[in-house]
């Protein structure tokens, strides 16, 4: 198993450009998420989903925006990036879409910087 | 509120000491709780979890943690550290059926 890919690992925008960072688990999770890591604020919960087809928002939504057609993948979208959304983005998975009490594998990271 | 507070940004310890990491939960159900590590330029990776039952747990790469309810904590140890251990250390609460809380990180660096 590859476990949970992300690409690109690196990144670099200008404002007002969109983008899509690709997330792919092949271990037939029920459960994606997408976090942004920012220095001395841990891990924020931006988009999530439940199966293919059901997503929801998490604790940073905004200027992002996610769609799940398959099991294996869990796009995340920037519409038209600002610079406040520099930083390393996670995806993560996990077997059940009871989250709260599983383990959650995480993906290696896209390092994003928006000039 | 529902929060996670890990209040060492960083902590330094030679090689061959013992390691607590500390962590305090807020959460009014019985919490599930988990430690992860992040080694550089790396995702995160379990170290350990606690559900119910024995309130010391044992996890991956000889690192423990004990439950402790009166004093909502987590906290992380390690017998003898090892180099190798430098890496950001972060706690978890699963907040609910979707989602966790994580804390803010402790960033541990090893001397030689």
């Amino acid at each position: 198993n590859a476990g949970v890919t992300q690409t690109p690992k690196f990144q670099v925008l200008k404002t007002g450009q969109s983008m899509t960072l690709q997330c792919a688990q092949d271990m037939n999770h029920e459960y994606m998420s997408w976090y942004r890591q920012d220095p001395g604020m841990g891990l924020r919960l931006i988009h999530y989903s439940v199966g293919a087809g059901i997503t929801d928002q998490g604790e940073v939504p905004n200027g992002y925006n996610v769609s799940r057609s398959t099991t294996e993948d869990f796009p995340l979208r920037l519409l038209s990036a600002a610079p406040s959304q520099t930083s390393v983005y996670f995806c993560a998975s996990s077997y059940s879409k009871s989250v709260g009490a599983q383990e959650q594998y995480f993906g290696p990271g896209t390092r994003l910087t928006v000039t | 509120a529902q929060s996670v507070t890990q209040p060492d940004i960083h902590i330094t310890v030679s090689e061959g000491a013992s390691l607590e990491l500390r962590c305090n939960y807020s959460y009014g159900a019985t919490p599930y709780l988990f430690w992860y590590v992040q080694s550089p330029g790396q995702g995160l990776q379990l170290l350990l979890k606690y559900f119910s039952g024995d309130t010391l747990v044992q996890g991956i790469k000889g690192f423990e943690a004990e439950f402790k309810r009166s004093q909502s904590s987590f906290n992380l140890r390690k017998p003898s550290v090892h180099w190798s251990d430098a890496a950001e250390y972060f706690c978890a609460v699963g907040a609910g059926t979707y989602k966790y809380i994580f804390g803010t990180g402790t960033r541990l660096k090893v001397l030689a």
